[in-house]
């Protein structure tokens, strides 16, 4: 079975610009989550997905924003890219949300350079 | 509010020996989950192990184990029998359950510790 797809793997944007990165679950995984992973530091919280409706948000301003569809797949958007969003964005699914033991499994990422 | 500390920025071991890699934590939840992730150079995250706060044995996963000590509030990491493929940075993260904690059921990451296998 295929596991976390996330797309594309790098990308490259200039200050001011958008961008949309996109998640596909695995197979039967209804819960998807974003984090932000700057270098040299552990994965940050963004946004939580269940049954297509958002669950939670860390701490991040407006110019974040995701949407999960109906076949569970994922897009987050970022808006007036600074040079601070620079990162790897992860992507994780989950089977079922709110048991103690939630495992998250997660995609290898999009690499995201904001020039 | 939950906070994951990780001391260790680095670590070497050689091949075949057990390494243990620190991780300690703070929260004023009762009930909480730890886990502990693997991330090789690909930067997939690879999930490890969990323990349970209220779990009353150390959680083992094959070759890793968890040395939980609760009233320390530490969740260490401990490979045995380390082989070449280990080396990557390894992440210990937790989970709150209060429901002050709010719904979304995030993980709460530490800085990481970059083990290298040495042969």
């Amino acid at each position: 079975d295929a596991g976390v797809t996330q797309s594309p793997t790098h990308l490259i944007k200039t200050r001011g610009q958008q961008v949309t990165l996109r998640c596909s679950p695995i197979s039967g995984h209804k819960s998807v989550s974003w984090y932000q992973q700057v270098l040299g530091q552990g994965p940050q919280f963004i946004f939580q997905y269940y049954e297509k409706e958002e669950r939670g948000r860390g701490n991040f301003p407006d110019r974040f924003s995701a949407r999960q569809f109906p076949n569970y797949s994922s897009e987050l958007n970022v808006n007036a890219l600074l040079l601070g969003d620079s990162a790897l964005y992860l992507c994780a699914s989950s089977l079922v949300r709110g048991v103690n033991n939630e495992k998250l499994f997660f995609g290898s990422g999009t690499q995201l350079s904001v020039l | 509010a939950q906070k994951i500390t990780q001391t260790q920025p680095g670590m070497f071991v050689q091949e075949k020996e057990a390494v243990t890699l620190d991780c300690t934590y703070d929260t004023s939840d009762q009930s909480y989950g730890l886990f502990w992730y693997k991330q090789p150079s690909s930067g997939e995250m690879i999930f490890l192990i969990y323990q349970g706060s209220y779990d009353e044995q150390n959680a083992t996963e094959g070759r890793y184990s968890l040395n939980f000590q609760k009233a320390r509030k530490s969740a260490n990491l401990v490979i045995s029998a380390s082989q070449l493929g280990d080396s990557a940075m390894y992440f210990c993260a937790m989970r709150g359950f209060s429901t002050s904690s709010g719904s979304a059921r995030q993980l709460t990451f530490g800085s990481g510790t970059q083990l290298t296998v040495l042969p």
